[in-house]
């Protein structure tokens, strides 16, 4: 069974304290990591997918890094409008998968305190 | 550009009774998955539909069922409903399978 599993459950930070989260994942065949960024109540809004080991993407604050076993989402001076839960996705490769199957960590809850 | 709707916002029923819910994909996708997310959980997958075709099934029973229709646009229906289906309700769509999924804002289900 596919699992993805995020740490830490919570995280709360200082506004200007950078600070990583982590997504380690076992799939059969990695097809693509994603992050997505969630506000209470409201649906997943897409980040960055990732692809292959060593890639990395940068979205103002958020810079995203994939190796074989995790990916780390990198906070770089975080501001109180960065609070939300961050979740990871991966999809698999696996014949046996549904293509484009989501598979979702249970994610990482981020308060940034001013 | 038109993103992911999803109608209702909210709804409450109560057990035994059955739930429809709509979802209008984005512009040009043909692609739609149904993920359900309980509080404090990620999204767990339903079903995913293409080109009105159901394409794969996550671990939920059959009385969780779908439609796709010719604009691509999708319903999910729940019979007999039960208290542990309260949840927030997800639609994404894609222009393909393996694509980039956006999602849409939800619609929150109380089973009372």
């Amino acid at each position: 069974e596919d699992q993805v599993t995020q740490s830490p459950e919570a995280l709360r930070l200082q506004e200007g304290e950078s600070s990583s989260l982590n997504c380690s994942y076992t799939v059969s065949g990695l097809r693509g990591l994603f992050w997505y960024r969630q506000d209470p109540g409201k649906g997943p809004e897409f980040l960055f997918t990732l692809y292959s080991a060593g890639e990395e993407k940068e979205k103002e604050r958020l810079k995203a890094t994939l190796t074989k076993k995790e990916s780390f989402l990198h906070i770089t001076a975080p501001k109180p409008e960065d609070s939300a839960t961050y979740l990871c996705a991966v999809q698999s490769a696996d014949r046996g998968s549904t293509l484009g199957r989501l598979y979702f960590g249970r994610g990482t809850q981020l308060t940034v305190w001013p | 550009e038109t993103g992911v709707t999803q109608s209702p916002t909210h709804l409450i029923k109560t057990r035994g009774q059955q739930v429809t819910l709509r979802c209008s994909s984005q512009s040009g996708h043909n692609t739609v998955s149904w993920y359900q997310q309980a509080l404090g959980q990620g999204p767990q997958f339903i079903f995913q539909y293409y080109r009105e075709e159901e394409n794969g099934r996550g671990n939920f029973p059959p009385r969780f069922s779908g439609l796709q229709f010719p604009n691509y646009s999708s319903e999910l229906n729940v019979n007999a409903l039960e208290l542990d289906d309260s949840a927030l309700y997800l639609c994404a769509s894609s222009l393909r399978g393996p694509d980039t999924q956006y999602f849409g804002p939800g619609t929150r289900l109380t089973v009372l």
